[in-house]
This record gives C-alpha cells, structure tokens and sequence, in this order.
C-alpha cells in the first residue's frame, strides 16, 4: 500500500496571503486527485493530473503534478476565508492492481 | 443532477449492537464506494460496489459489509459495533468503476457508546 504524505496538516494564514500544499509518496501515481471538504460535507473533487509535469489552473488554485509522478503540489493566491476546509490529495497507484489511497489532508484556515 | 444523498445523516449506538447506511448515488453512476473518515486514520476505503457486485474491498473486518440494488442505491452494515467504529462514514459514486473520481455525500456521523 502506497503512502501519501501531506505537508503541512495544520495553515493558518491572513486573507490575501499565498500558500502551498504538498503531496509526496515514494511510489509513481498513475493520476492523481485534489479535494476539498468542509465540515459536515464529504470531500468535493476540485482537479484530477494525470501527465507528469501537467498544471491546471482553477480560478485562484494552481495545481501541479511531478515531473515523475510522486508527488504534487496545490498553490493558492490571494486566498480567501472561502477557502478554508481540508484539502486532500488521493492518488490512484498504477499497475494491475489499481487502488485509491488518500493523504492525512491539510487543515487550512483563513482569517478575515 | 441530485447529488449522492446519505440517510441518516447522524445515528448513536451502542457497543454490541449493528447498524445499516443508506446511500442513493448520483442518477446514471453504477459505482458507488464507501469510506470510514476519522481523525486519526484519515479517509480510508472499505469497499465497491459496480452492477450489484462487490468489486474491490479495503482492509476492514468482516463485521463491515455493503449491498447494492439494481437501481444502484447501497447500503453498508457493521454488526456487533465497537468504540472504535465512531466515524463518519462516507459514500461516493461515480460513473466508472473505482478508483476513478469520486463523488462524495455529506457522510453520515456515527456515534458509538
């Protein structure tokens, strides 16, 4: 079983500041999922990379999948109170035996 | 298009006793998935179900188990409930079998004393 490794867990920032969020595993993902959940909400599916290196853009968030498809990463400008909940990541392993692993999540929350 | 509807949305229980979820997947999605949320084991898969059949499965106990109709709503049951079962369970369909993208319901919290 493949582990993802989100960093940091916990962001607290300023409304209007940048912020990154990782997703790092020592195995190759065949395509990779970004989510966001906020409380009392199940998870909602903001992007899915599938090529290495590719980038995709929605409105504020950046997202970019490794070179070599380990790992990836989420940016956010200028970010909004509208913006907090928990991110995750989730990755779908490649070869025969296909699974869907979530990461731990970061717990980002912006302040007015 | 309706959303993945979870009934109930909030259940108490106590240790011993079973317990049955219900999940209606978005109109047209043959896969619906279920998933155990906590803290401190993060979103972790229990298991698939695509045309009525259990297709993939997670690393869960026995006592968790799942059906599917023929109008692909669901419903997962645990047995004899342990403490340690307190979680919000999570159901997501898709319209291709898992692990492609998810669609999640809100979840339903289950409180075990």
């Amino acid at each position: 079983t493949q582990l993802l490794e989100q960093s940091p867990q916990f962001l607290s920032i300023q409304e209007g500041e940048n912020l990154t969020v990782y997703c790092n595993s020592s195995s190759v993902f065949s395509s990779l999922q970004w989510y966001r959940q906020e409380p009392g909400e199940g998870p909602v599916l903001l992007v899915t990379v599938v090529t290495g290196g590719e980038v995709k853009k929605l409105k504020r968030l950046t997202f970019q999948f490794g070179d070599a498809r380990k790992d990836s990463s989420l940016h956010i400008t200028a970010a909004q109170p509208g913006d907090t909940g928990l991110y995750l990541c989730a990755a779908v392993s490649s070869g025969s035996a296909r699974q869907l692993t979530f990461g731990s999540g970061t717990q980002l929350t912006v302040l007015p | 298009k309706a959303g993945v509807t979870q009934t109930p949305r909030y259940l108490i229980k106590t240790r011993g006793q079973q317990v049955t979820l219900s999940c209606s997947p978005i109109s047209g999605h043959r896969s619906v998935s279920w998933y155990q949320q906590t803290p401190g084991q993060g979103l972790q898969f229990l298991f698939e179900y695509f045309s009525e059949t259990q297709r993939n499965k997670g690393n869960f106990p026995g006592r968790f188990s799942g059906r599917q109709f023929s109008n692909s709503r669901s419903e997962m049951n645990v047995s004899t409930l342990e403490l340690g079962d307190s979680a919000l369970y999570l159901c997501a369909s898709s319209p291709r079998q898992w692990p492609n993208e998810q669609f999640f319901g809100p979840g339903t919290r289950l409180t075990v004393l």
